[in-house]
């Protein structure tokens, strides 16, 4: 099955600056990768997704890459606020799949 | 539209009492997920129903949990009995699940069980 590797699993900025959190996964067949950012006692929600077809896809402040021949994809998140922390998961799925394979997070702390 | 909805939000529960958790897709979404997360193993997926068929329940832990879908717009996850190692946030999702494609899965605010 899919194997998804997130990291780092904590990450502090300082507001203004660049985060970035980078995510591999083992399934070559793999097609779709979310990124879900989860505030503290708050459901996950997606912020931004690509598929493999793709190799950059961009949301104002926020991108989302992927190399698909090093299996590996990056979230990120220019200018950072305060608001911004929370914690980030990636996951993918893979076309003969149907379930999320999630990271294990990623808490990102943006200090004013 | 209302989003995934989920019920309870909060349970407490004693050791050995029956949990039941429940869930309403998002209208016109054919695909259901159940989820558990703790801080040890993260985001697990439980069990799949598409079209209130259950798809792949390789997930549950054990028998002690079951889930249903009797109708397109409701799902419960029961565990009976319920132990201490089961306290975890439980989170249902839907998907719209188009043909030929894997669409963004759209999370419920979840249950947050503790069994004492």
């Amino acid at each position: 099955g899919e194997n998804v590797e997130q990291h780092p699993s904590t990450l502090s900025v300082q507001e203004g600056d660049s985060a970035v959190i980078k995510c591999t996964y083992s399934d070559s067949a793999s097609n779709y990768f979310p990124w879900y950012k989860q505030e503290l006692g708050k459901r996950p929600q997606l912020i931004i997704d690509i598929r493999s077809n793709v190799g950059e896809k961009k949301d104002q402040r926020i991108a989302v890459t992927l190399n698909k021949t090093a299996k590996h994809f990056s979230l990120h998140i220019t200018e950072t606020q305060p608001e911004d922390s929370a914690v980030y998961f990636c996951a993918a799925i893979s076309n003969s799949g149907y379930a999320l394979n999630f990271g294990k997070g990623t808490s990102l702390l943006v200090t004013p | 539209d209302a989003g995934v909805i989920q019920s309870p939000r909060h349970e407490v529960t004693e050791m050995g009492q029956e949990v039941t958790l429940r869930c309403k897709p998002i209208s016109g979404h054919n695909s259901l997920f159940w989820y558990r997360q703790t801080m040890m193993r993260g985001l697990e997926l439980l069990i799949y129903f598409n079209n209130n068929v259950p798809i792949d329940d390789s997930g549950m832990p054990e028998d002690r949990f079951s889930a249903k879908m009797p109708n397109a717009s409701f799902s419960t996850l029961k565990i009976q009995p319920s132990e201490p190692r089961d306290s975890a946030v439980y989170f249902c999702a839907s998907s719209p699940r188009l043909a030929g494609s894997r669409d963004t899965q759209y999370f419920g605010p979840g249950t947050r069980l503790t069994v004492l």
